[in-house]
């Protein structure tokens, strides 16, 4: 099956400042590569995907990039408010078409 | 469309007592999947069903757990005998598939406390 990490488990940043968030995974045969935002006391829900024919997506302040060769793939938030706070999942799937999620990055922005 | 909706919202239960959650996913998808989430192990993919029909139940811990879809608008997660161990937050999730399985639909979750 496949394996996936996530990095950092945590994150601490500054308001205004940027978040970076790595997701890594084993199966190459991966093409879809979705963000999962987890509010507090709520389900995860998806902020952004890409899938493996293009290298970055931007959606405002949210952008994905991917890295197939080293089968890698991040989250860059920019201008972090505190809503931004929450757990991020990275969740990628291809070969079996069924998502692995990551163990999650708490996100903490301070105002 | 409502949205993928769980019931219980909350359940706490004595060690032995059966735990029923239920799931309606959004009309139309034809995945629906039950996970697992607590802090130790994150989120556990226990069962999905495609059209219905369970298609992968290697992740349902013990044979406590059990999981049905009688139609496309309905599914239950069953636990029978519940033990304390069990105490998680179980979320339901849907999704539409087109050739692949692409963004899921989660609930709200159903937060199950055993005794």
């Amino acid at each position: 099956g496949e394996n996936v990490e996530q990095h950092p488990s945590t994150l601490s940043v500054q308001e205004g400042d940027s978040a970076v968030i790595k997701c890594t995974y084993s199966d190459s045969a991966s093409n879809y590569f979705p963000w999962y935002k987890q509010e507090l006391g709520k389900g995860p829900q998806l902020i952004i995907d890409i899938r493996s024919n293009v290298g970055e997506k931007k959606d405002q302040r949210i952008a994905v990039t991917l890295n197939k060769t080293a089968k890698h793939f991040s989250l860059h938030i920019t201008e972090t408010q505190p809503e931004d706070s929450a757990v991020y999942f990275c969740a990628p799937s291809g070969g079996s078409y069924i998502p692995t999620f990551g163990r999650g990055t708490s996100l903490i922005v301070h105002p | 469309d409502a949205g993928v909706i769980q019931s219980p919202r909350h359940e706490v239960t004595e060690m032995g007592q059966e735990v029923t959650l239920r799931c309606k996913p959004i009309s139309g998808h034809d995945y629906l999947f039950w996970y697992r989430q607590t802090m130790m192990r994150g989120l556990e993919l226990l069962i999905y069903f495609n059209n219905n029909v369970p298609i992968d139940d290697s992740g349902m811990p013990e044979d406590r757990f059990s999981a049905k879809m009688p139609n496309a608008s309905f599914s239950t997660l069953k636990i029978q005998p519940s033990e304390p161990r069990d105490s998680a937050v179980y979320f339901c999730a849907s999704s539409l598939s087109r050739g692949s399985v692409g963004e899921l639909f989660f609930g709200e979750g159903s937060r199950l406390t055993v005794l």
